[in-house]
């Protein structure tokens, strides 16, 4: 079984500065992707950024940056330069991918990002 | 391109009735994808869909069934309702299979059991 584990239920930042949300997870298996999701008030889910776990190097979109730290089951995401518009629930979410698909989310992160 | 389409966006039913979710996934996917999302569980996954063949399965009783089409479009079915079933359902379709893929997510159908 996989899980993923997403330890702070409400996280706040004030416009500008940076945060970081964390998440942990455990799976059995050595080849997965690890997700950040976000999903603002109008319930869209968006993806915000993905890692593959072969790779070392950690995955970078704009503001948003991972640590992965595989050894420790670790996949933290780091928001810089926090704006209004990234105030949103994140999901971090573990895939271990083959054929046995299934796509395995944290309790969620709800973020309040304050002018 | 359009997204992801779920109709209905809202729906209530009472104990003991069933229920039909429809999802569009946008155009060129073969892949769709259902979750259940509550409160108290948070996200979880049911079933995909893939060239008309479920692919996988998630914990789920046997109530909760699905199919899709040969357009790819996909229904998931809700028999004998009961008030846990109460949540917010999401489709996700992708290029190829969820596995190996991008999946992008619909707004969601509301679904409350009376």
């Amino acid at each position: 079984a996989q899980t993923v584990t997403q330890s702070q239920p409400e996280m706040s930042v004030q416009e500008a500065e940076t945060v970081t949300l964390s998440c942990t997870y455990d799976t059995s298996e050595s080849d997965y992707y690890l997700f950040w999701y976000k999903q603002p008030p109008s319930r869209q889910m968006i993806l915000v950024i993905r890692q593959e776990a072969y790779k070392q190097q950690n995955a970078t979109e704009n503001r948003f940056s991972v640590n992965f730290q595989k050894a420790a089951k670790s996949f933290s995401l780091k928001i810089s330069d926090s704006q209004l518009g990234d105030a949103a629930m994140y999901f971090c979410a573990l895939n271990s991918g083959g054929s046995n698909y299934k796509l395995t989310f944290g309790k969620g992160t709800l973020l309040t990002v304050n002018p | 391109k359009a997204g992801v389409t779920q109709t209905p966006r809202y729906l209530i039913k009472t104990r003991g009735q069933q229920v039909t979710l429809s999802c569009s996934p946008i155009s060129g996917h073969r892949s769709v994808s259902w979750y259940q999302q509550t409160p108290g569980q948070g996200l979880q996954f049911l079933f995909e869909y893939f060239s008309e063949t479920q692919r996988n399965k998630g914990n789920f009783p046997g109530r909760f069934s699905g199919r899709q089409f040969s357009n790819s479009r996909s229904e998931m079915n809700v028999s004998t309702l009961e008030l846990g079933d109460s949540a917010l359902y999401l489709c996700a379709s992708s290029l190829g299979l969820a596995a190996l893929n991008e999946q992008f997510f619909g707004p969601g159908t509301r679904l409350t059991v009376l």
